[in-house]
């Protein structure tokens, strides 16, 4: 079982829909959890970070953490053409900050 | 305040070369982290430093890759000799050495070995 898994895509919706983005991790132990969009050929950007159980809101963007179900999710509200990216689901394990990353979901937002 | 810093951007080498990648992290970041992201693929580690100790090297191939970090703020990946397998792009990444912190990227190198 990898460490962090994403479903690799292509989600597409359409443009003003919402995007679901699910992530799963194995380590129990995993503290931190992070969402990183890249676009193509550019490098991965921090979009949201989510430390404990609920969910987290900046603007369009909602994380939601489950430590019991060893889920994360990022959901995007009014999504938008410019967020096509590939999104990264990013966790730390433990208090040795060793940074672990999914293989990313490509979304597409069809005008 | 400054970003992760790395260079060069791209790097054209033939098989065999050697080639370095350097990288300056965000001022006061201790730990530093240096991927190889390859397309379609999320980053993978290689190497994790704390200060100038490297914590996290079990996915270095060590027989040709190495890296150093001797004041605990800037660093370089040395590949030698470069494989064609090596194509990818070479990411450094920094954080402050606390909990609840996020890392950031620098822009990456794009290696392509001919």
């Amino acid at each position: 079982q990898k460490e962090v898994e994403q479903n690799s895509g292509p989600l597409s919706v359409p443009e003003g829909a919402i995007a679901s983005l699910n992530c799963t991790y194995s380590d129990r132990v995993s503290q931190s959890f992070f969402w990183y969009r890249q676009y193509s050929g550019k490098s991965p950007e921090l979009i949201m970070s989510i430390y404990s159980n609920g969910d987290k809101e900046d603007g369009r963007f909602t994380a939601q953490l489950n430590k019991a179900s060893q889920y994360v999710s990022l959901l995007i509200r009014d999504s938008q053409p410019s967020d096509s990216a590939t999104y990264l689901c990013a966790v730390t394990r433990g208090s040795n900050y060793k940074l672990t990353f999914g293989k990313g979901t490509l979304l597409t937002v069809n005008p | 305040e400054a970003g992760v810093v790395q260079s060069p951007r791209y790097k054209i080498i033939e098989k065999k070369q050697p080639v370095a990648f350097w990288c300056n992290p965000i001022s006061g970041h201790n730990t530093l982290y240096w991927y190889r992201q390859n397309l379609g693929q999320g980053p993978e580690l290689l190497i994790r430093y704390e200060n100038e100790e490297a914590v996290d090297d079990s996915q270095l191939p060590k027989d040709r890759f190495s890296a150093e970090r001797l004041k605990g703020v800037d660093s370089t990946l040395k590949i030698q000799p470069a494989e064609l397998g090596d194509s990818a792009v070479y990411l450094c990444a920094s954080r402050p050495t606390q909990a609840n912190t996020e890392a950031f990227f620098g822009q990456g190198t794009r290696l392509t070995v001919v």
